[in-house]
Protein backbone atom coordinates (compact mmCIF):
# COMPACT_ATOMS: atom_id res chain seq x y z
CA UNK A 1 0.00 0.00 0.00
CA UNK A 2 1.25 3.31 -0.80
CA UNK A 3 2.50 5.39 2.24
CA UNK A 4 3.15 9.29 3.09
CA UNK A 5 6.63 10.33 1.20
CA UNK A 6 8.43 12.84 2.19
CA UNK A 7 11.55 14.82 0.35
CA UNK A 8 13.85 15.16 1.16
CA UNK A 9 14.89 12.69 3.46
CA UNK A 10 18.26 14.38 4.86
CA UNK A 11 18.59 17.81 4.83
CA UNK A 12 21.47 19.88 6.10
CA UNK A 13 21.63 24.13 6.18
CA UNK A 14 23.46 27.07 7.64
CA UNK A 15 22.02 28.97 10.49
CA UNK A 16 19.76 31.77 8.48
CA UNK A 17 19.50 29.78 5.45
CA UNK A 18 15.90 28.52 4.12
CA UNK A 19 14.70 24.82 3.85
CA UNK A 20 11.62 23.71 2.46
CA UNK A 21 10.02 20.34 2.99
CA UNK A 22 7.77 18.30 1.14
CA UNK A 23 4.76 15.77 2.00
CA UNK A 24 2.74 13.77 -0.17
CA UNK A 25 -0.10 12.21 1.92
CA UNK A 26 -1.33 8.80 1.28
CA UNK A 27 -3.89 9.02 -2.41
CA UNK A 28 -7.36 10.10 -1.45
CA UNK A 29 -5.70 11.55 2.06
CA UNK A 30 -7.56 14.91 2.32
CA UNK A 31 -5.61 16.01 5.56
CA UNK A 32 -1.86 16.66 6.45
CA UNK A 33 0.20 17.32 9.26
CA UNK A 34 3.45 18.38 10.61
CA UNK A 35 4.75 17.49 13.45
CA UNK A 36 8.62 18.42 15.01
CA UNK A 37 10.50 15.44 16.83
CA UNK A 38 13.48 16.59 18.79
CA UNK A 39 16.18 13.97 20.37
CA UNK A 40 14.72 11.58 22.78
CA UNK A 41 10.95 13.92 22.51
CA UNK A 42 8.18 13.13 21.40
CA UNK A 43 6.33 14.23 18.16
CA UNK A 44 5.03 17.99 18.48
CA UNK A 45 2.38 19.43 16.35
CA UNK A 46 2.88 22.19 13.99
CA UNK A 47 0.48 22.87 11.90
CA UNK A 48 -2.63 20.90 9.60
CA UNK A 49 -4.63 21.77 6.62
CA UNK A 50 -7.68 19.66 5.27
CA UNK A 51 -9.07 20.58 1.81
CA UNK A 52 -5.83 23.37 1.36
CA UNK A 53 -7.29 25.20 4.53
CA UNK A 54 -5.36 25.69 7.41
CA UNK A 55 -7.35 23.25 9.88
CA UNK A 56 -5.00 23.44 13.14
CA UNK A 57 -2.02 25.26 14.65
CA UNK A 58 0.21 24.29 17.44
CA UNK A 59 3.58 25.45 18.75
CA UNK A 60 4.74 26.57 15.06
CA UNK A 61 7.59 29.39 15.10
CA UNK A 62 6.17 32.75 13.08
CA UNK A 63 9.58 31.70 10.83
CA UNK A 64 7.72 28.56 9.45
CA UNK A 65 5.24 28.64 7.13
CA UNK A 66 3.28 25.49 5.26
CA UNK A 67 0.28 25.25 2.68
CA UNK A 68 -1.84 22.32 1.32
CA UNK A 69 -1.58 22.32 -2.66
CA UNK A 70 -4.09 21.44 -4.89
CA UNK A 71 -3.38 17.75 -5.10
CA UNK A 72 -3.08 17.70 -1.66
CA UNK A 73 0.49 17.75 -1.25
CA UNK A 74 1.68 20.11 1.73
CA UNK A 75 5.20 22.24 1.96
CA UNK A 76 6.43 23.37 4.82
CA UNK A 77 8.65 26.51 4.45
CA UNK A 78 11.10 27.43 7.16
CA UNK A 79 13.19 30.43 7.17
CA UNK A 80 16.19 32.38 9.15
CA UNK A 81 17.02 28.49 10.53
CA UNK A 82 18.78 28.54 14.04
CA UNK A 83 20.69 26.05 15.35
CA UNK A 84 17.31 24.83 18.23
CA UNK A 85 15.51 24.16 14.43
CA UNK A 86 17.71 20.55 13.94
CA UNK A 87 15.05 17.72 14.09
CA UNK A 88 13.18 15.21 12.58
CA UNK A 89 10.28 16.37 10.46
CA UNK A 90 7.26 14.44 10.01
CA UNK A 91 4.17 14.71 7.80
CA UNK A 92 1.45 12.60 8.60
CA UNK A 93 -1.89 12.16 6.86
CA UNK A 94 -5.73 11.44 7.22
CA UNK A 95 -8.60 10.40 5.03
CA UNK A 96 -10.96 13.02 6.44
CA UNK A 97 -10.15 15.88 9.02
CA UNK A 98 -11.64 15.05 12.37
CA UNK A 99 -13.30 18.68 11.79
CA UNK A 100 -15.45 17.29 9.32
CA UNK A 101 -15.90 13.91 11.62
CA UNK A 102 -13.88 11.64 9.89
CA UNK A 103 -11.16 8.86 11.47
CA UNK A 104 -8.60 9.78 13.32
CA UNK A 105 -6.12 7.94 12.33
CA UNK A 106 -2.84 9.60 11.02
CA UNK A 107 -0.65 7.83 8.81
CA UNK A 108 3.01 9.27 9.38
CA UNK A 109 5.70 9.37 6.77
CA UNK A 110 9.59 8.25 6.93
CA UNK A 111 10.32 11.94 7.99
CA UNK A 112 13.12 14.53 6.92
CA UNK A 113 15.94 15.28 9.20
CA UNK A 114 16.78 18.79 9.23
CA UNK A 115 20.79 19.43 10.40
CA UNK A 116 21.37 23.28 11.08
CA UNK A 117 24.93 23.99 11.24
CA UNK B 1 -1.78 22.36 26.92
CA UNK B 2 -2.69 18.66 27.28
CA UNK B 3 -0.36 16.12 28.46
CA UNK B 4 0.21 12.64 28.05
CA UNK B 5 2.06 10.60 31.11
CA UNK B 6 3.46 7.49 29.87
CA UNK B 7 4.85 4.78 31.85
CA UNK B 8 7.39 3.54 32.03
CA UNK B 9 9.98 5.11 30.23
CA UNK B 10 11.88 2.12 29.91
CA UNK B 11 11.47 -1.30 29.69
CA UNK B 12 14.45 -4.31 29.13
CA UNK B 13 12.45 -7.73 29.15
CA UNK B 14 13.52 -11.30 27.99
CA UNK B 15 12.09 -13.10 24.89
CA UNK B 16 8.60 -14.35 25.08
CA UNK B 17 7.67 -12.41 27.90
CA UNK B 18 4.38 -10.18 27.95
CA UNK B 19 4.80 -6.33 28.54
CA UNK B 20 2.40 -3.70 29.25
CA UNK B 21 2.37 0.13 29.25
CA UNK B 22 -0.07 2.65 29.93
CA UNK B 23 -0.75 6.37 29.55
CA UNK B 24 -3.04 8.56 31.46
CA UNK B 25 -4.23 12.12 31.14
CA UNK B 26 -5.83 14.65 33.05
CA UNK B 27 -7.77 15.40 30.12
CA UNK B 28 -10.80 13.64 28.16
CA UNK B 29 -9.63 12.12 25.11
CA UNK B 30 -11.94 11.15 22.19
CA UNK B 31 -9.30 8.93 20.36
CA UNK B 32 -6.34 6.95 21.84
CA UNK B 33 -3.60 5.69 18.93
CA UNK B 34 -0.63 3.57 20.05
CA UNK B 35 2.45 4.02 17.70
CA UNK B 36 5.74 2.25 17.33
CA UNK B 37 8.92 4.13 15.79
CA UNK B 38 12.16 2.53 15.06
CA UNK B 39 14.72 4.82 15.30
CA UNK B 40 15.32 7.79 12.42
CA UNK B 41 11.90 6.46 11.13
CA UNK B 42 8.49 7.44 11.23
CA UNK B 43 5.87 6.58 13.85
CA UNK B 44 4.11 3.32 12.61
CA UNK B 45 0.02 2.90 13.46
CA UNK B 46 -0.48 -0.26 15.74
CA UNK B 47 -3.87 0.46 17.51
CA UNK B 48 -6.29 2.82 17.38
CA UNK B 49 -9.47 3.39 19.61
CA UNK B 50 -12.28 5.46 19.64
CA UNK B 51 -14.94 4.18 22.30
CA UNK B 52 -14.21 4.42 26.10
CA UNK B 53 -14.05 0.88 27.12
CA UNK B 54 -13.53 -0.62 23.67
CA UNK B 55 -10.87 -3.45 24.01
CA UNK B 56 -8.93 -3.94 20.63
CA UNK B 57 -6.47 -6.55 19.58
CA UNK B 58 -3.94 -6.82 16.87
CA UNK B 59 -1.74 -10.04 16.75
CA UNK B 60 0.12 -10.39 19.77
CA UNK B 61 -1.12 -6.50 20.68
CA UNK B 62 -3.82 -5.89 22.88
CA UNK B 63 -5.03 -2.21 23.85
CA UNK B 64 -7.92 -0.54 25.92
CA UNK B 65 -9.58 2.75 25.72
CA UNK B 66 -9.84 3.55 29.53
CA UNK B 67 -13.67 3.96 30.66
CA UNK B 68 -12.94 7.45 32.38
CA UNK B 69 -11.35 8.30 28.58
CA UNK B 70 -8.37 9.86 30.43
CA UNK B 71 -6.49 6.59 29.74
CA UNK B 72 -5.31 3.32 27.74
CA UNK B 73 -2.94 0.55 28.04
CA UNK B 74 -1.12 -1.48 25.32
CA UNK B 75 0.12 -4.94 25.81
CA UNK B 76 2.10 -7.50 23.86
CA UNK B 77 2.50 -10.83 24.41
CA UNK B 78 4.96 -13.26 23.70
CA UNK B 79 7.59 -10.58 23.02
CA UNK B 80 10.16 -11.36 20.07
CA UNK B 81 13.34 -9.33 19.64
CA UNK B 82 11.41 -7.32 16.43
CA UNK B 83 9.17 -5.85 19.25
CA UNK B 84 11.92 -3.47 20.12
CA UNK B 85 11.68 0.28 19.71
CA UNK B 86 10.00 2.79 21.28
CA UNK B 87 5.89 2.65 21.61
CA UNK B 88 4.25 6.11 22.17
CA UNK B 89 0.67 6.48 22.80
CA UNK B 90 -1.24 9.39 21.30
CA UNK B 91 -4.60 11.30 22.39
CA UNK B 92 -6.85 13.33 20.45
CA UNK B 93 -9.64 15.82 21.85
CA UNK B 94 -12.00 17.61 20.11
CA UNK B 95 -10.31 21.09 19.94
CA UNK B 96 -8.37 20.83 16.76
CA UNK B 97 -7.28 18.59 15.11
CA UNK B 98 -4.01 17.02 16.24
CA UNK B 99 -2.14 14.14 18.04
CA UNK B 100 -0.86 14.97 21.71
CA UNK B 101 1.98 12.19 22.26
CA UNK B 102 3.05 10.51 25.37
CA UNK B 103 6.95 10.62 26.17
CA UNK B 104 7.33 7.15 25.05
CA UNK B 105 8.26 4.21 26.10
CA UNK B 106 11.81 1.77 25.06
CA UNK B 107 11.75 -1.48 24.73
CA UNK B 108 14.41 -3.70 24.60
CA UNK B 109 14.00 -7.63 23.82
CA UNK B 110 16.47 -9.48 24.62
CA UNK B 111 16.83 -12.88 22.77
Amino acid sequence: AAGVIQSPRHLIKEKRETATLKCYPIPRHDTVYWYQQGPGQDPQFLISFYEKMQSDKGSIPDRFSAQQFSDYHSELNMSSLELGDSALYFCASSLASPLAGGPYEQYFGPGTRLTVT
Amino acid sequence: GQQLNQSPQSMFIQEGEDVSMNCTSSSIFNTWLWYKQDPGEGPVLLIALYKAGELTSNGRLTAQFGITRKDSFLNISASIPSDVGIYFCAGHSTSGSRLTFGEGTQLTVNP
